[in-house]
């Protein structure tokens, strides 16, 4: 139940088309759901997040949609860039600690 | 504006040493968590602490690990008599008090195990 399932495991994208990337939840008690960015030999850095009261959220060029019911939400990148060529963690949390989803490693091309 | 800093950035110890992992939140948290990275997984929590004060190390190993986040100066994650499986990255992040997001990351130390 405290698991957060995210795919895929990898995307390969060309330039300027759109990243989806999907995770489900269990725990219904979660209320703060961040996607972090993670670049070799960084730590993660927060991207963009979104709490359960609202179901699309947008900056720039990321957008999260979250659907309460089917306990999912997801990471749209739109016009991808090869500069966006990182891992891409989704992530949970209702107390204190954030859980992780297995995060996906996406490659955009030129 | 200082993020949180971890040191060492790098860390090889040998089977049995003990290694001693250091963080400095942001200026003003007094809340730190500790997470590991393990090779192509994602981030698991360990601990969380408060100055003086372990909140929840659910996710803390039973042995051989310990956190503490003292009055003065930086949290310390200590792993006694290490082994390979002890081989990750180790993040923390920190939050200015209970229960408020996002938490900030650091650029974690990378532990390997020889």
């Amino acid at each position: 139940q405290q698991q957060v399932k995210q795919s895929p495991q990898s995307l390969i994208v060309q330039k300027g088309g759109i990243s989806i990337i999907n995770c489900a939840y269990e725990n219904t008690a979660f209320d703060y759901f961040p996607w972090y960015q993670q670049f070799p030999g960084k730590g993660p850095a927060l991207l963009i997040a979104i709490r359960p009261d609202v179901s699309e959220k947008k900056e720039g060029r990321f957008t999260i949609s979250f659907n309460k019911s089917a306990k999912q939400f997801s990471l749209h990148i739109m016009d991808s860039q090869p500069g966006d060529s990182a891992t891409y963690f989704c992530a949970a949390s209702w107390t204190d600690k954030l859980i992780f989803g297995t995060g996906t490693r996406l490659q955009v091309f030129p | 504006n200082a993020g949180v800093m971890q040191n060492p950035r790098h860390l090889v110890r040998r089977r049995g040493q003990e290694a001693r992992l250091r963080c400095s939140p942001v200026k003003g948290h007094s809340h730190v968590y500790w997470y590991r990275q393990l090779p192509e997984e994602g981030l698991k929590f360990m601990v969380y602490l408060q100055k003086e004060n372990i909140i929840d190390e659910s996710g803390m190993p039973k042995e051989r690990f310990s956190a503490e986040f003292p009055k003065e100066g930086p949290s310390i994650l200590r792993i006694q008599q290490v082994v390979r499986g002890d081989s990750a990255a180790y993040f923390c992040a920190s939050s200015p008090f209970e229960g408020f997001q996002p938490q900030h990351f650091g650029d974690g130390t990378r532990l390997s195990i020889l």
